[in-house]
């Protein structure tokens, strides 16, 4: 079936400090890979996303590259702010279009 | 227009109650999806819906969940006899308008439920 696995959290860094929130997935064919945000006390955003092997979603200072002889799609930032605490969902786009997400990882970021 | 909006935001119930719960989704979308989303954890999928029609009901958790989309618009997620362990927040998401990538989902704020 379909899966996707992302690093536990809680990940804590200093501001301008580089990121990296580990995803990989398990799917039937090639599914389509997004990052979502979920800000505190708001609902879930898509951050980026993906739809093909070696394609680089980005947005915001964040960039994921499709992986697939790796199945994975990590999440990067060389620098960040205060403003990007939040909670990171990897999430795949199955059959049907509903889509399969990670537990979530949050990320606190120090001033 | 406006974004996904969801009602009520909160909701506590007493175990063996029955809850709806309802979603607008955005105007014009034609599908609508229900995950649920317990403490700490993903989004997991429950139902999806294109238009009226009810195409996957393969999350719903047991037979006490129940949804529907009448109209192809507005859309109820209701829970018979509720139990603790459907204490979670029910997200609600819409895709497939014209103004937007047809399958990127656009999520509501959620409804936290809590059964006591």
């Amino acid at each position: 079936g379909n899966s996707v696995t992302q690093m536990e959290g809680p990940v804590t860094l200093s501001e301008e400090a580089f990121l990296t929130i580990n995803c990989t997935y398990t799917a039937t064919g090639y599914p389509s890979l997004f990052w979502y945000v979920q800000y505190p006390g708001e609902g879930l955003q898509l951050l980026l996303k993906a739809t093909k092997a070696d394609d680089k979603g980005s947005n915001k200072g964040f960039e994921a590259t499709y992986r697939k002889e790796t199945t994975s799609f990590h999440l990067e930032n060389g620098s960040v702010q205060v403003s990007d605490s939040a909670v990171y969902f990897c999430a795949l786009r199955a059959y049907g279009n509903k889509l399969v997400f990670g537990a979530g990882t949050i990320l606190r970021v120090k001033s | 227009g406006a974004g996904v909006s969801q009602s009520p935001r909160y909701k506590v119930a007493k175990r063996g109650q029955d809850v709806a719960l309802r979603c607008d989704p955005i105007s014009g979308h034609v599908s609508l999806f229900w995950y649920q989303q317990a403490l700490g954890q993903g989004p997991e999928f429950l139902t999806y819906f294109q238009n009226e029609a009810q195409l996957d009901k393969s999350g719903l958790p047991s037979d006490r969940f129940f949804a529907e989309r009448p109209e192809g618009s507005v859309s109820t997620l209701k829970i018979q006899r509720t139990q603790q362990e459907d204490s979670a927040v029910y997200l609600c998401a819409s895709s497939g308008g014209r103004s937007s990538s047809f399958y990127e989902q656009y999520f509501g704020p959620g409804t936290r439920l809590t059964v006591t």
